[in-house]
């Protein structure tokens, strides 16, 4: 079974432009992580926000964690045509495990 | 540092047959994850190794579907017999991290199976 959800399914943006993935969960979570699949390829982690955090910033990418709402967004602002990937978010839910969601398809066009 | 490594990419077989898949972690890595992604979904676990210990493994299909990890590094991932519906991408993640929590995982190319 999948806990995390990611909304949309699918998202296409012209270069430049800024890319908003959400996810959303179901259980109590020890951190939430963001992960890029390019087609073909293995899982890249992006990054991790812990529980107690709300925001974390990594060079053009943006995470917020809510978790009364249980929810996740990822921003990529700028965005260029190597962003193009499958997008997931995967929850350590307590007990060891993470659990991934069923990405959002991103496509920048140049 | 080289990443983790899996073998083979692609393998095609047929129905019935045998397949076993070989993953090697990243140096120093104790924690050891086989993941099942089907096409358009994300990964799902199927078993999580601490050493040479299976901590986790109320996923995978014991009928046909058996792993092990010997001395605590390389691990195959082995199906006998395989069906139609074992045609997906077999992922082998590693982690430096054991014990409570779960950090970044660092994940191989793939194996891709299908199965005819």
């Amino acid at each position: 079974s999948q806990q995390g959800e990611e909304d949309p399914q699918a998202l296409s943006i012209q270069e430049g432009e800024n890319a908003t993935m959400n996810c959303s969960y179901k259980t109590s979570i020890n951190n939430l992580q963001w992960y890029r699949q390019n087609s073909g390829r293995g899982l890249v982690h992006l990054i991790l926000i812990r529980s107690n955090e709300r925001e974390k910033h990594s060079g053009r990418l943006r995470v917020t964690l809510d978790t009364s709402k249980k929810s996740s967004s990822l921003l990529i602002t700028a965005s260029r045509a190597a962003d193009t990937a499958s997008y997931f978010c995967a929850t350590d839910v307590y007990g060891n495990k993470l659990v991934f969601g069923a990405g959002t398809i991103l496509r920048v066009k140049s | 540092e080289a990443g983790v490594v899996q073998s083979p990419r692609y393998k095609i077989i047929e129905k019935k047959q045998p397949v076993a898949f070989w993953c090697n972690p990243i140096s120093g890595h104790n924690t050891l994850y086989w993941y099942l992604q089907n096409l358009g979904q994300g990964p799902e676990l199927l078993i999580r190794y601490e050493n040479e210990e299976a901590v986790d493994d109320s996923q995978l299909p014991k009928d046909r579907f058996s792993a092990e990890r010997l001395k605590g590094v390389d691990s195959t991932l082995k199906i006998q017999p395989a069906e139609l519906g074992d045609s997906a991408v077999y992922l082998c993640a590693s982690s430096p991290m054991t014990g409570s929590g779960t950090g970044e995982l660092f994940f191989g190319e793939g194996s891709r199976l299908t199965v005819l």
